[in-house]
């Protein structure tokens, strides 16, 4: 169990560039959750994928914003047209198909500031 | 729909006194609570979880919490703090378990002081 990976740890682009962030979940995971966490608050759900099948969308996540976990394996997150108000710090986190074992194992976290 | 409310975004406690970080949460129908840690520029840590059963929960680091439905809370607790303990704490709730999304309360900065 090596955890959830998330790359970057930290991204700094101009205000109407693309940016992509990479998650690896706990390889035996089959879902896998994306979060945004602003500044002095808590993680907000984005979106959340069992196996390859994106399953639930946020209205947060804006047409700007698409995600993808292509083999259901490792997911990326990719913001179109970066906005200031896009900065944040983005979460993936993994959970287990095993019913007893609630709760989502995090990554450390990509954080973007859009300048 | 879901919600949390932690009250206090800040709490200061002396080392070795006891902590205690309040949640209370609102669901239409019975919750998953769990209590979640976050270190400066980390990711989020389970720290303990609710689903079913026993009320008391105990968890990582010493800390428990118990789920009163009465009060629809969660208070998470730790009988002596330690300065390893200064970090954020989040409450989150969810109504499916772990297929569910999580709703997250907005923190607790937790100080431990000398």
């Amino acid at each position: 169990d090596t955890g959830v990976s998330q790359d970057p740890r930290h991204k700094i682009t101009k205000r109407g560039q693309n940016v992509t962030f990479r998650c690896d979940p706990i390889s035996e995971h089959n879902r896998l959750y994306w979060y945004r966490q602003t500044l002095g608050q808590g993680p907000e759900f984005l979106t959340y994928f069992q196996n390859e099948a994106q399953l639930e969308k946020s209205r947060l996540l804006s047409d700007r914003f698409s995600a993808e976990r292509p083999k259901g394996s490792f997911s990326t997150l990719e913001i179109q047209r970066t906005e200031q108000g896009d900065s944040a710090m983005y979460l993936c986190a993994s959970s287990s198909p095993d019913r007893t074992n609630y709760g989502y194992t995090f990554g450390s976290g990509t954080r973007l500031t859009v300048v | 729909a879901q919600s949390v409310t932690q009250l206090g975004s800040h709490v200061s406690v002396s080392e070795g006194a006891l902590v205690l970080l309040r949640c209370n949460y609102s669901s239409s129908v019975p919750p998953y609570l769990f209590w979640y840690v976050q270190y400066p520029n980390q990711g989020l840590q389970l720290l303990l979880k609710y689903t079913t059963g026993a009320t008391l929960v105990k968890g990582i680091n010493g800390f428990e919490a118990e789920f009163k439905k009465s009060e629809t809370s969660f208070h998470l607790t730790k009988p002596s703090a330690h300065m390893s303990d200064a970090a954020e704490y989040f409450c989150a709730v969810s109504s499916t378990g772990t297929a569910s999304k999580l709703t997250f309360g907005t923190g607790t900065r937790l100080q431990v002081t000398l």
